[in-house]
This record gives C-alpha cells, structure tokens and sequence, in this order.
C-alpha cells in the first residue's frame, strides 16, 4: 500500500486569494487524482494529474481555477485559485498503481474560505 | 458515464450484529469494485475490493459480494464492533480505460452498544 501525506490539514482562506495543497507518496505511483468532498456527500474526482503533462479535468473544473502540478511519481500540487465561499469543501489527494485499482488516499483538506 | 447507487444512506446495528450495504452499478463493463472506509476527519481508507471474475471474498470480518448479472454488489460486516463506526463508500471501474472511478453516495454506519 502506498502512504500519502497531504498538507495543509486545514486552512481558512480570505475569498480571493489561492492556495496550494501538497501531496506526497512514498512511493513511485502511476496515477494520481485530486477530489473534492463537500460535508456529508460522495467524492467528487476534480481532476488526474499526469506526470510531465497537463492534468486531465472532469467536466465543471477548468485549469484557470485548479491550476495542477505532477513534476515526479510521488509528487503533486492543486491550487485553487481566487477562491470563494463556494470553494469550502475537503479536497483529497490519492494515488494508486494501474488505472484506478488499489487507489489511497490522504487524509484531506479541509478549506474553509471567508 | 458509470452510475452507482447506494443503500441504505444510514444503518445503525447494535454490537455484534451484522451489518450489510449494497450498491448497483450501470455499466455492465465494469470490473473492478472497491469498499472505502472513511471515519470523521480522515481520509477514505480502502477496506476490500473485488474484480468481475470473483464472486465473493473474504477478509476477517469483512466479505463482499458480486452478482454481475444483477449488476449489483454488497458489503458485510459480521461481529461489528464500535470501531466499525463510520461512513462506507462502494466504488466502480472499468480498469484499463480512462474512465474514472465512480463512487456510490456513501453509507454512515453506527455500531451502538
């Protein structure tokens, strides 16, 4: 299994500004994804970020607002961007082997923007 | 697109009892269907998983189900314990595509004693 560490654990944020969480595994995976998750609901996949290339974004997320970096196999930031109350939720890094299986997941997140 | 239903969204079962979800799925070329565990402040945790050639497995207390003719599959917990506590979330792909994972709404657990 791989161990991912996120941080930060938690921000509040003033709406407007960015912030940028990290991921880190400690070891080399194939796929990561970025999720978010609003209180009390399912995952909702924000986008895969691929290694030396631009990250693949779900319908509803663009780049201009989750700006994604992958520069190695165990390495990747999410920035949201001029963030707005909306943007509260719990964001999770996971990584995994091939395609989807075996995926893990950091411990999230948790934005709060004012 | 993959669609995956969940039932029910909250269980409450006394300690010892069992405890069994159960999630449908659309996409018959599905082939791959995790569990995650994901207690209060932590991230999902995944518990068990299943590929489409396999029927049942089992881990402790822990088994899962797969009927691909129905399209649907189930988690049981036998002998829950409070530790059990927490929200379930089934989970299915079709491996070997590009297509996401797709997880079911989730199901809150309480084990009471």
């Amino acid at each position: 299994s791989a161990v991912i560490s996120q941080k930060p654990s938690r921000d509040i944020c003033q709406r407007g500004t960015s912030l940028t969480i990290q991921c880190q595994v400690d070891s080399q995976v194939t796929m990561m994804f970025w999720y978010r998750q609003q209180p009390g609901q399912s995952l909702t996949l924000i986008a895969t970020a691929n290694q030396g290339s631009e990250a693949t974004y779900e319908s509803g997320f663009v780049i201009d607002k989750f700006p994604i970096s992958r520069p190695n196999l165990t390495f990747s930031t999410l920035t949201v961007s001029n963030m707005s109350p909306e943007d509260s939720s719990i964001y999770l890094c996971s990584g995994g082997g091939t395609a989807n299986e075996k995926l893990f997941f950091g411990s999230g997140t948790q934005l709060s923007v004012l | 697109g993959e669609n995956v239903e969940q039932h029910p969204s909250t269980l409450s079962v006394q300690e010892g009892d069992s405890a069994v979800i159960k999630c449908t799925y659309s996409d018959s070329a599905s082939n791959y269907f995790p569990w995650y565990k994901q207690e209060l402040g932590k991230g999902p945790q995944l518990i068990i998983d299943i590929r489409s050639n396999v029927g049942e497995k089992k881990d402790q207390r822990i088994a899962v189900t797969l009927n691909k003719t129905a399209k649907h599959f189930s988690l049981h917990i036998t002998e829950t314990q409070p530790e059990d506590s927490a929200v379930y979330f089934c989970a299915a792909f079709h491996t070997g595509t590009a297509s996401k994972l797709t997880f079911g709404t989730g199901t809150r657990l309480q084990v009471t004693l």
